[in-house]
């Protein structure tokens, strides 16, 4: 099972760049790499997905070294709003393991 | 677009009485799957369905029974509630066909909070 490892918290500022890692160094060769995004009183939501390399939307980077025995999610410019849980999630054929999540602070 | 949606909302109930929580989709997703989360962690997965009348457990499965009779409704049971139940439980189906949002993307519910006295 490739659970994945986390910072348990992060605190940060508005403007700022924030980087937070996932460590999963049971990952297999099919398996993705998602990142969701939780607010208090609500389901998890989305964020972005890869494979390998480097991977952008309009709201993040991710980063995924050639062993994809970890990756970097990259959130710019930070906002209160950005206050949340982020998961890290490998997924792969009837693989679906959350982990405890990073508890993201922005403070302004 | 109703999406997923879960109910009741909120849940109090008592000790060795039995509780189903439901979870209804209209995506036509294939995979369901129910979570819990306690207050201050993260998720673990209960049970989850790959398709009608195929569930398969995750992490946490027991004390809980789940039945997928039609793709859109995915009920949870719990057989004889404990107090180590309590908890919000979340809903999530997702479509490992569909490439929008990314492979496998979850989509959850709102929760329903359930408490066990």
């Amino acid at each position: 099972l490739a659970k994945t490892t986390q910072p348990i918290s992060m605190d940060s500022y508005e403007g700022q760049e924030v980087n937070i890692t996932c460590s999963h160094n049971n990952i297999a060769t099919n398996d993705y790499i998602t990142w969701y995004q939780q607010f208090p009183s609500q389901g998890p939501r989305f964020i972005i997905q890869g494979y390998k390399t480097k991977v952008t939307n309009e709201v993040a980077s991710l980063f995924i070294p050639a062993d994809r025995k970890s990756s970097t999610l990259s959130l710019p410019r930070v906002s209160l709003s950005d206050t949340a849980v982020y998961y890290c999630l490998v997924v792969g054929f009837n693989k679906f393991y959350f982990g405890s999540g990073t508890k993201l602070n922005v403070k302004p | 677009d109703a999406g997923i949606t879960q109910s009741p909302r909120y849940k109090i109930t008592e000790t060795g009485r039995q509780v189903t929580l439901m979870c209804h989709q209209t995506w036509s997703h294939s995979y369901m799957f129910w979570y819990r989360q306690d207050l201050g962690h993260g998720l673990r997965l209960i049970y989850y369905s790959a398709a009608a009348d195929i569930t398969d457990k995750g992490e946490v499965p027991d004390g809980y029974v789940v039945s997928r009779s039609k793709t859109e409704n995915f009920p949870l049971t719990l057989e004889s509630a404990t107090r180590s139940q309590t908890s919000v439980y979340f809903c999530a189906s997702s479509d490992p066909l569909r490439r929008s949002g990314g492979k496998d993307t979850q989509y959850f519910g709102p929760g329903t909070r359930l408490t066990v006295l």
